[in-house]
């Protein structure tokens, strides 16, 4: 099963306006990522945020983690049509090798 | 100047063949992943490997195996190739224990 579950699996929006994406998680963590893929291409590393972080913020992304909940959400502020794609969280255990555990993504539309 | 570089691209086989994919990082990371995407984007961890460890995901079939010549490459070889094996499988590279991973474009498999 996977360890991250993204919710909602599909989101469209108008160009300009916020997405919203979360994520929730089972097991205890070192570190929670987000990536993006683009249809046909390879995930995209889009930040990282430590389990011991609340809050972290780059360009219009901004990623919170409630390690009590188990739970972390990506917002995307005022989308463009380039954001169409789908985003994944990924869960950095506490075992060796940082092997990630990735959800089932967000398949996020912007509509122009 | 590829960051993280697979080959081939794509690849149609015949079941019961023997095939390999190659990986190659110019980052000079430490860490090397093999994931498998299936049909419906779930990405699951096949294995990790640095200079001092190879980790495999147990679930993996030991028709897989990772051959790593040198810390820059982590070639995937699969045997008996069988019909659920058809994937998009990504080659991925960090540094450290708990950094972002740089990922490549993907080898699509279809074996049929």
């Amino acid at each position: 099963s996977q360890q991250g579950e993204e919710d909602p699996q599909a989101l469209s929006i108008q160009e300009g306006e916020n997405a919203t994406m979360n994520c929730s998680y089972k097991t205890s963590i070192n570190n929670l990522q987000w990536y993006r893929q683009n249809s046909g291409r390879g995930l995209v590393h889009l930040i990282l945020i430590r389990s011991n972080e609340r809050e972290k913020h780059s360009g219009r992304l901004r990623v919170t983690l409630d390690t009590s909940k188990k739970s972390s959400s990506l917002l995307i502020t005022a989308s463009r049509a380039a954001d169409t794609a789908s985003y994944f969280c990924a869960t950095g255990g506490l075992n060796a090798g940082n092997m990630l555990t990735f959800g089932g993504g967000t398949r996020l539309m912007v509509k122009p | 100047d590829t960051a993280v570089s697979q080959t081939p691209k794509y690849l149609v086989t015949q079941m019961g063949n023997d095939k390999s994919i190659k990986c190659e990082q110019n980052l000079g990371h430490d860490t090397m992943y093999w994931y498998k995407q299936d049909s419906k984007k779930f990405l699951k961890i096949m294995f990790s490997y640095n200079n001092k460890e190879l980790i495999i995901n147990e679930t993996v079939p030991n028709r897989f195996s990772p051959k790593s010549p040198d810390k820059a490459h982590l070639n995937l070889h699969i045997n008996s190739l069988e019909l659920g094996d058809s994937a998009v499988y990504f080659c991925a590279s960090s540094q450290g224990n708990s950094g972002g991973y740089t990922f490549g474009s993907g080898t699509r498999l279809t074996v049929v």
